[in-house]
């Protein structure tokens, strides 16, 4: 149980393009959806926490009109990164959380997305 | 500011051998505290968690850990390494009533054969 898939798993796109990432709970519900990126050899840097219905809470630092994060459904978060630039590269990954009580503590994380912007 | 340290970005040990991770964490009230492995160009996935109750915890491939208080520490162990556990390992913390979940920089285990 509590997976979590990304699509696409890469992506290629030319500079000035938005690309969108899709997060799916496949066999849960997340209230709670979680957006990373990580640098080659590094840490996790948390983007942006969102909610079913609501808009998303953005790090300090993170562009939100340029890390758009949509989370229409209880199994369905997407971040479309428009007007990409090569320094966007990166591995996003993203993580859900079930609202239900007792399943509240741990987020599942999906496989991740390799974007590379030429 | 809650801050999670993890001693040694490398880690190298023999087929075999003993594995411990360390992790400390920087909290006056005990947080939720997990371990997870990232394969190479993989997500992560959770390896063990300490919410309450026992302070040894038991998780997946044999790994397990103790919450020690008076230490501040979540540190990792598995008795005998196997090649298949080479991989990026992340001790993480959750404070209590928060949302987020803040990393450690993570511990890269090789395993020498």
């Amino acid at each position: 149980g509590a997976v979590v898939s990304q699509h696409p798993s890469w992506v290629i796109c030319k500079s000035g393009t938005s690309v969108k990432i899709e997060c799916r709970s496949l066999d849960f519900q997340a209230t709670t959806m979680f957006w990373y990126r990580q640098f080659p050899k590094q840490s996790l840097m948390l983007m942006a926490t969102s909610n079913e219905g609501s808009k998303a809470t953005y790090e300090q630092g993170v562009e939100k009109d340029k890390f758009l994060i949509n989370h229409a459904s209880l199994t369905l978060s997407t971040l479309t990164v428009t007007s990409a630039h090569p320094e966007d590269s990166s591995f996003y990954i993203c993580s859900a959380r079930s609202g239900l009580a007792g399943f509240t503590d741990t987020q599942y994380f999906g496989p991740g997305t390799r974007l590379t912007v030429l | 500011a809650q801050s999670v340290t993890q001693l040694g970005s490398h880690v190298s040990v023999s087929e075999g051998a003993l594995v411990l991770l360390r992790c400390n964490y920087s909290s006056s009230v005990p947080p939720y505290l997990f371990w997870y492995v990232q394969y190479p160009n993989q997500g992560l996935q959770l390896l063990l968690k300490y919410t309450t109750g026992a302070t040894l915890v038991k998780g997946i491939n044999g790994f397990e850990a103790e919450f020690k208080k008076s230490e501040t520490s979540f540190h990792l162990t598995k008795p005998s390494a196997h090649m298949s556990d080479a991989a990026e390992y992340f001790c993480a913390v959750r404070p209590e009533g928060d949302d987020k979940i803040i990393f450690g920089k993570g511990t890269r285990l090789h395993i020498l054969p």
